[in-house]
């Protein structure tokens, strides 16, 4: 079945370091790609996603580009804040049926000032 | 407007007990999505309802778990003979329709005793 694999976390970075969080996938057909974010205490957030082959995702600063040939979609942030402390799952959804969400196992990103 | 409701925020509760938790999602959303986020399995899916359709049941884990939606709205999730594995934080999560984004509520968080 459909699987994502994430970076394993917990990260922990300094403000304003470059960030990136590994996802990649396996799926059969075409899926959509997202990436979620729970901050503290908060519910899950769609924070971009993509939908095809090379398209890019961006919201926040957080980037992420659809790659086909590597399966992958990796998250990437230039500047990371304090206030991006969270975490992060990736996830796919199938273009068919109930197209559900499959998600990554998280990673946890903690940015110290 | 009002994003996806769910209540209890927590509940603790005996094993062998049956709970039911609530889902309200985003007025006109046709589409919602069960999910469960435990330690063990990370974030999984449950059931689908998109409007009249049969539910898509293919996530329960087993017939414990059951869910009904009433009048293409509110949505109640029922677990059966509780054990101490069904402790976890179920996620509601509702969209326009099948294939948008979806967006999620605080979720339930369960503790079995």
């Amino acid at each position: 079945g459909d699987s994502v694999t994430q970076m394993e976390g917990p990260v922990t970075l300094s403000e304003e370091a470059f960030l990136t969080i590994n996802c990649t996938y396996t799926a059969t057909g075409y899926p959509s790609l997202f990436w979620y974010v729970q901050y503290p205490g908060e519910g899950l957030q769609l924070l971009l996603k993509a939908t095809k082959a090379d398209d890019k995702g961006s919201n926040k600063g957080f980037e992420a580009t659809y790659r086909k040939e590597t399966t992958s979609f990796h998250l990437e942030k230039g500047s990371v804040q304090v206030s991006d402390s969270a975490v992060y799952f990736c996830a796919l959804s199938d273009y068919q049926g109930a197209q559900k969400l499959v998600f990554g196992q998280g990673t946890r990103l903690t940015i110290n000032p | 407007g009002a994003g996806v409701s769910q209540s209890p925020s927590n509940k603790v509760t005996e094993k062998g007990k049956d709970v039911e938790l609530r889902c309200d999602p985003i007025s006109g959303h046709t589409a919602l999505y069960w999910y469960r986020q435990s330690l063990g399995q990370g974030l999984e899916f449950l059931i689908y309802f998109q409007g009249n359709s049969a539910p898509d049941k293919s996530g329960l884990p087993s017939d414990r778990f059951s869910a009904e939606r009433t009048g293409g709205s509110v949505s109640t999730l029922t677990i059966q003979r509780t054990q101490q594995e069904d402790s976890a934080v179920y996620l509601c999560a509702s969209s326009s329709t099948t294939g948008e984004t979806q967006y999620f509520g605080p979720g339930t968080r369960l503790l079995v005793l």
